[in-house]
């Protein structure tokens, strides 16, 4: 199974500045990979798949890129929704597996 | 406006047998793939089964293959997910969800629409 490599595990940040997530995959997945959004109450937002392509209706704030095995999600000029928890997934084969999460929180 | 609202949830023993229900509106249930996920008290996401638009192939991770089945029916718009054999590991809330499709390209393991999530306890 692919493990993937979430860092950091917590983040504290402000209002209109700017935050990455990491994700790092064992082993090559292409770009198959996907972030998410966890907020409580509501269900799991798709944010982005196939390494950078924004979900319909999801903030151009919200970026991903990748090199190689590693793939990073950009928030930039965070607004107060934005905080809440976030998980990598790759989609590249099976199993499908997550991230351990990162918990974005108010500074 | 995409729904899926999961219900069948609750405390069972360990060993024994539940099924939970997604039922999904707002969209052709029939032309989607349609996946579980689930995630343990605290813990992060695990991909759980995946069931094709036609319900002829599935797809499990080791950790529940051979003791979870995944069904759809699609008269009903309902997706399922029998559970057997329960063990206290299976405690978690377990989510359903709309696999992607992008301009009639499937995009296997990509879950665009989510429900709120249903809590399985495995418990004696």
């Amino acid at each position: 199974d692919v493990q993937m490599t979430q860092s950091p595990y917590n983040l504290a940040a402000s209002p209109g500045e700017s935050v990455s997530i990491n994700c790092k995959a064992s082993k090559s997945i292409s770009k198959y990979l996907a972030w998410y959004q966890q907020k409580p109450g509501k269900p799991n937002k798709l944010l982005i798949y196939d390494g950078s392509t924004l979900q319909s209706g999801i903030p151009s704030r919200f970026s991903g890129s990748r090199s190689g095995t590693d793939f990073t999600l950009t928030i930039r000029s965070l607004e107060p929704e934005d905080f809440g928890l976030y998980y990598c997934q790759q989609h590249n084969e099976y199993p499908f597996t997550f991230g351990a999460g990162t918990k974005l929180e108010l500074k | 406006e995409v729904q899926l609202v999961e219900t069948g949830g609750g405390l069972a023993q360990p060993g024994r047998s539940l099924k939970l229900s997604c039922v999904g509106s707002g969209f052709t249930f029939n032309n989607y793939w349609m996946s579980w996920t689930r995630q343990a008290p605290g813990k992060g996401l695990e991909w759980v089964a995946s069931i094709s638009d036609s319900g002829d192939d599935t797809y499990y991770p080791d950790s529940v293959k051979g003791r979870f089945t995944i069904s759809r029916d699609h008269a009903q718009n309902t997706l399922y997910l029998q559970m057997s054999s329960l063990r206290s590991e299976d405690t978690a809330t377990y989510y359903c969800s709309r696999v992607a499709v992008y301009y009639g390209s499937l995009l296997r393991g990509v879950f665009d629409y989510w429900g709120q999530g249903v809590m399985v306890t495995v418990s004696s």
